[in-house]
């Protein structure tokens, strides 16, 4: 275990319906990042909070919401997604300074039907 | 961008031999990191390599960093079977002011036969 827990594991969701993963982090790290990972493509950061700030947004679509209500918790909130959206979603978190090495959570393994 | 690029894209071997993985990556980094990921899971970090270090060792597994050739290198020496996984390098290439965060590259698929 890491000290990363994400719930649900898996997600089956339609494109209509709305959906939040969770992930909790029991590090006392001061960040946390959302990754999206796709069959045969690199990893790609989605969010980064640090003191549950938003620091970061690569430009994900604005069906994809998160939320950093503290330090030990962050949220992906989900709302008419496309098939295209399907993919592991992975959590970090790290310490904003020093060496950042980051911890990862299990994965929520989502599909969009 | 896409920052670290990992070769080979798969690799086969027995078990009990030597595995190298390779990872090139284009801009200045502060440290380079190599994570692990069993199919489906989340990554697990392995072992950081700073800059200004050239090789570091932590168990089975030896990383050497070549600042001049932006280049990286993987050794899991005595392989085993559980050592199956995905195996990815992280550049730290943050720039002082902007956000910190880490590029991945796309990762060898390592498969260790018994």
């Amino acid at each position: 275990e890491t000290g990363v827990t994400q719930t649900p594991r898996h997600l089956v969701m339609g494109m209509t319906n709305k959906k939040s993963l969770k992930c909790e982090q029991h590090l006392g790290h001061n960040a946390m990042y959302w990754y999206k990972q796709s069959a045969k493509k690199p990893l790609e950061l989605m969010f980064v909070y640090s003191l549950e700030e938003r620091v970061e947004n690569n430009s994900v679509p604005s069906r994809f919401s998160p939320e950093c209500p503290n330090s030990s918790h962050l949220f992906l909130h989900l709302h008419t997604l496309q098939p295209e959206d399907s993919a592991l979603y992975l959590c970090a978190s790290s310490q904003f300074q020093g060496t950042y090495e980051q911890y990862f959570g299990p994965g929520t393994r989502l599909t969009v039907t | 961008s896409q920052q670290g690029e990992e070769d080979p894209q798969a690799l086969s071997i027995q078990e009990g031999e030597n595995a190298t993985m390779n990872c090139s990556y284009k801009t200045s980094i502060n440290n380079l990191q190599w994570y692990r990921q069993n199919s489906g899971r989340g990554l697990v970090h392995l072992i950081l390599i700073r800059s200004n270090e050239r090789e570091k060792h932590s168990g089975r597994l030896r990383v050497t960093l070549d600042t001049s050739k932006k280049s990286s290198s993987l050794l899991i020496t005595a392989s085993r079977a559980a050592d199956t996984a995905s195996y990815f390098c992280a550049t730290d290439d943050t720039v002082s002011g902007s956000a910190r965060q880490l590029t991945f590259g796309s990762g060898t698929q390592l498969t260790v036969l018994p």
